[in-house]
């Protein structure tokens, strides 16, 4: 069983529309949850982080954690074709940040 | 100017060189990772320092030798690597590999391509 799994995609939304990332973990344990950001040939930056149930904003951006399901996801608002790049969820219990392989999104101007 | 940078940021090297990988933190950081990233796959942790102690070594063969002299500093040395070792080699740091809360932060990676 992998530890992070997503779906690898690509999803493509038209511009303007809600895109919305899925990501589940194995480790029951896991206490930090993060999305990254990575553009083609770029290192991934990060663009989000939650640690609670619930949801979080930031901008056009939110995090929603499930924990009970150890499910976390990532809502984009008003895609726009800048948007278009690999999404990373990563995981932390105590230890150093577990990747999932990504979810390339694409955005349709 | 982001707060992690790796040196060289392309690297071409045959299979019979050695060379190293170099980065740097200036985020105060006392946590230091090397991921590899090759094409298709996900992220692929290596190696963890944290204040300057190896804490994880994932099953990475020898040809790849790491070394951190302090906690803003973290080399990676490569001899007799193969062409499948071809990949972008990132550096990243994050506060403590204890806490619970602390996001990485990466460098902008090396290009490695090994012929």
């Amino acid at each position: 069983q992998k530890e992070v799994e997503q779906n690898s995609g690509p999803l493509s939304v038209p511009e303007g529309a809600i895109a919305s990332l899925n990501c589940t973990y194995s480790d029951r344990g896991s206490q930090s949850f993060f999305w990254y950001r990575q553009y083609s040939g770029k290192s991934p930056e990060l663009i989000m982080f939650i640690y609670s149930n619930g949801d979080k904003e930031d901008g056009r951006f939110t995090a929603q954690l499930n924990k009970a399901s150890q499910y976390v996801s990532l809502l984009i608002r008003d895609s726009q074709p800048s948007d278009s790049a690999t999404y990373l969820c990563a995981v932390k219990k105590g230890t150093p940040l577990v990747f999932g392989k990504g979810t390339r999104l694409s955005v349709i101007a | 100017e982001t707060g992690v940078t790796q040196t060289p940021r392309h690297l071409v090297m045959g299979m019979t060189n050695k060379k190293s990988l170099k980065c740097e933190q200036h985020l105060g950081h006392n946590a230091m990772y090397w991921y590899k990233q090759s094409a298709k796959k996900p992220l692929e942790l290596m190696f963890v320092y944290n204040f300057k102690e190896q804490t994880e070594n994932n099953s990475v063969p020898s040809r790849f030798s790491p070394e951190c002299p302090n906690s803003s500093h973290l080399f990676l040395h490569l001899h007799t690597l193969q062409p499948e070792d071809s990949a972008l080699y990132l550096c990243a740091s994050s506060g403590d590999t204890a806490g619970g809360n602390t996001e990485a932060f990466f460098g902008q990676g090396t290009r490695l391509t090994v012929v």
